[in-house]
């Protein structure tokens, strides 16, 4: 019955040695979100996907990138992780909303918590 | 910046009563305002939503108010319940499909 699945829910890496999370979806929605989350804080968009256009927040460092294959899944890579993206990564999706469209709203997964030695 | 606003971390409320959760915004532009449930360990699950077009939307126990003029909505669960115990956050849509959310609130309902 999962909806929006988020592998691995723990990730623990290195400082500055790369890793992918990754998300899928079952809902075969049209838009898919990745947030990062640090204790605290509100969830922080960093980028979404409408289909294959992809959408960067104009403050997300470069540092992390994202990759979605087909409708179903969706990564984030960090390229060179350092202390302070120790956070939780919040995958979700949405259905195709424009701009007046009511009654949507997103999916999440669990998150993965993502810790940096 | 911070486009939403949850100025309130925790709220305690005997079992029975109301909570009231509130919540406030920046931008005029957002269409729409949803309020999510959060339990340790899990992803937020959606819990009800509003529409600027309307003031008011009612979902059982929970009922969200709109005053777009003072850029606030807020949350009410009646009666409150032990098992609502969570954290809510708050969050707005804008046209481009792009979500912001407040810091959460932290409920304990007390039995």
């Amino acid at each position: 019955d999962a909806m929006v699945i988020q592998n691995p829910r723990y990730q623990v890496t290195q400082f500055g040695k790369p890793v992918t999370l990754s998300c899928s979806q079952t809902l075969n929605h049209n838009v898919m979100y990745w947030y990062q989350q640090k204790s605290s804080q509100a969830p922080k968009l960093l980028f979404h996907y409408y289909d294959k256009d992809f959408n960067n927040e104009a403050d997300t460092p470069d540092n992390f990138q994202s990759r979605r294959p087909n409708t179903s899944f969706c990564f984030l890579d960090i390229r060179s992780p350092g202390l302070g993206d120790a956070a939780m990564y919040l995958c979700a999706t949405s259905r195709d909303t424009l701009a007046g469209a009511q009654g949507d709203t997103q999916y999440f997964g669990p998150g993965t918590r993502l810790t940096v030695l | 910046d911070q486009q939403v606003k949850q100025n309130s971390p925790s709220l305690s409320v005997q079992e029975g009563r109301i909570s009231i959760l509130n919540c406030d915004y920046t931008n005029s532009m957002f269409d729409y305002f949803l309020w999510y449930k959060k339990y340790p360990a899990e992803g937020p699950t959606f819990l009800i939503s509003i529409s600027s077009i309307k003031d008011k939307n009612e979902d059982g126990r929970f009922t969200v108010f709109l005053n777009k003029s003072a850029k606030h909505l807020s949350l009410h669960i009646v009666p409150s319940q032990p098992g609502d115990s969570a954290v809510y956050f708050c969050a707005a849509r804008n046209t481009g499909n792009q979500f912001y959310f407040g810091t959460g609130t932290s409920l304990t309902v007390i039995p």
